[in-house]
């Protein structure tokens, strides 16, 4: 079974300093890769996938998100962290099961706080 | 409409009362998710929809959990004979197909439901 790592609860970043959060996934085969950001009581907003080719991807809100098999991790990057992006992050695997259904799990996220 | 829509926002109800969450998928979109978000957890799969079925029903925690779609549109989750630990952010979530890889899922804000 798939299954999702966030090893950081909470985050604290001073603004205009660079993030990282991290995520680690365990899936047999290539798997689909997913980052998506909650706002206080609001819904998931995807903000990058990976599903093939370059490794490195592009997102919106400036994010970016590298895939390296090899560590078996999709970490999510921001060179200058603003102060709208404190919120929850979710890393999520997809993959494809018996019935053709893009079965997704999630991880359990990572609060994002940002200070002056 | 322009994303996915769920009501309530905010359901108060007693123990041993039954509850219908509501969730309006964006138009056009033929799979439908529903998800619980647990304080602290990630997001826990119930059920998906593909059109008016449900292929995938495993995530269910109980037999008091059902949903149903009609029309291929409007999905309603039922909680009957509510527990306090079905307290939870229900999420919905749409796409346009469930098997295509490419298609990510679109959130509406949950429903928040407290159990007294």
């Amino acid at each position: 079974a798939q299954s999702v790592t966030q090893p950081d609860i909470h985050i604290t970043v001073s603004e205009g300093a660079s993030l990282e959060l991290r995520c680690n996934y365990s899936y047999g085969a290539t798997p689909y890769l997913f980052w998506y950001v909650q706002s206080p009581g609001q819904g998931l907003q995807l903000l990058l996938k990976y599903f093939s080719g370059d490794t490195l991807v592009q997102g919106i809100k400036g994010f970016e998100a590298e895939f390296k098999r090899s560590q078996s991790s999709f970490n999510l990057r921001k060179p200058s962290v603003h102060w709208s992006d404190a919120a929850e992050y979710f890393c999520a695997v997809g993959r494809r099961d018996s019935g053709g259904y893009q079965k997704v799990t999630f991880g359990t996220g990572t609060k994002l706080q940002v200070i002056p | 409409g322009a994303g996915v829509s769920q009501s309530p926002s905010n359901k108060v109800t007693e123990k041993g009362k039954d509850v219908e969450l509501r969730c309006d998928p964006i138009s056009g979109h033929t799979a439908l998710y529903w998800y619980r978000q647990s304080l602290g957890q990630g997001l826990e799969f119930l059920i998906y929809f593909q059109g008016n079925s449900a292929p995938d029903k495993s995530g269910l925690p109980s037999d008091r959990f059902s949903a149903e779609r009609t029309g291929g549109s409007v999905s309603t989750l039922t909680i009957q004979r509510t527990q306090q630990e079905d307290s939870a952010v229900y999420l919905c979530a749409s796409s346009l197909v469930a098997g295509l890889d490419n298609q990510p899922q679109h959130f509406g804000d949950g429903t928040r439901l407290s159990i007294l």
